[in-house]
């Protein structure tokens, strides 16, 4: 049962433009919303994240957006640049669940073009 | 650098045999969790441990097991190793326990059982 989806497996954008990535999910108890960074053989890097209670969070390059109704958040990143390029995973955790445990999407590689 | 380290970077080993993955969070931080990245599964996790005691569980196979221990380190133990063990295992930590926690990630431990 996959409870966060990533849909789209990868994307290219040109150095400069947005990029928007897509990430939709099941549970209604997600509270907490985060967008990681990984490179090649590197740990994934936390980028930004997003409680529930708002519809928006931003720094610098890179804006949350979370649509509760829809159960649906994206990830903005404005504008794109050439070391943009890695693979993003978003992920979820719940409250009141025994600890905090993320539950992860499969990941969007993303290719920033010069 | 997150500050999460993990050792080795890489470990080579035979099925059957068994290996420990060790994991020093961020100076500060109580908690750590495990999580495995493999090419079928994604980022999965594993198991959460609090200031020494364990938190929560995920998919975590009965031929594995952690701890925590009193300088706040982790090891992960994983035995009897099949050929499908073989995964990126990483370990995160942050400073509480609650949902709204970003963890932090360590730059993984590449496991091969050949």
């Amino acid at each position: 049962d996959q409870q966060v989806k990533q849909n789209s497996p990868s994307l290219s954008v040109q150095e400069g433009r947005i990029s928007i990535l897509n990430c939709d999910y099941t549970n209604s108890m997600f509270d907490y919303f985060l967008w990681y960074k990984k490179y090649p053989a590197e740990g994934p890097t936390f980028l930004i994240s997003i409680s529930s209670i708002k519809d928006k969070n931003e720094d610098g390059r890179f804006t949350v957006f979370l649509n509760k109704s829809a159960k649906h958040l994206s990830l903005h990143i404005v504008p794109s640049q050439p070391g943009d390029s890695a693979v993003y995973f978003c992920a979820a955790s719940k409250p009141r669940a025994a600890g905090n445990k993320l539950t992860f999407g499969g990941g969007t590689r993303v290719l920033v073009k010069p | 650098d997150s500050g999460v380290t993990q050792t080795p970077k890489h470990l080579i080993t035979a099925t059957g045999q068994r290996v420990t993955l060790r994991c020093s969070p961020r100076s500060g931080d109580l908690s750590v969790y495990w999580y495995q990245q493999s090419l079928d599964q994604g980022l999965q996790f594993l198991i959460q441990y609090y200031n020494g005691e364990e938190r929560a569980k995920g998919n975590i196979l009965e031929r594995f097991s952690a701890q925590q221990f009193p300088d706040l380190h982790s090891e992960l133990n994983l035995s009897s190793l099949e050929l499908g063990d073989s995964a990126l295992y990483f370990c995160a930590s942050s400073s509480r326990t609650d949902s709204t926690d970003t963890q932090y990630f360590g730059p993984g431990t590449r496991l091969t059982v050949l």
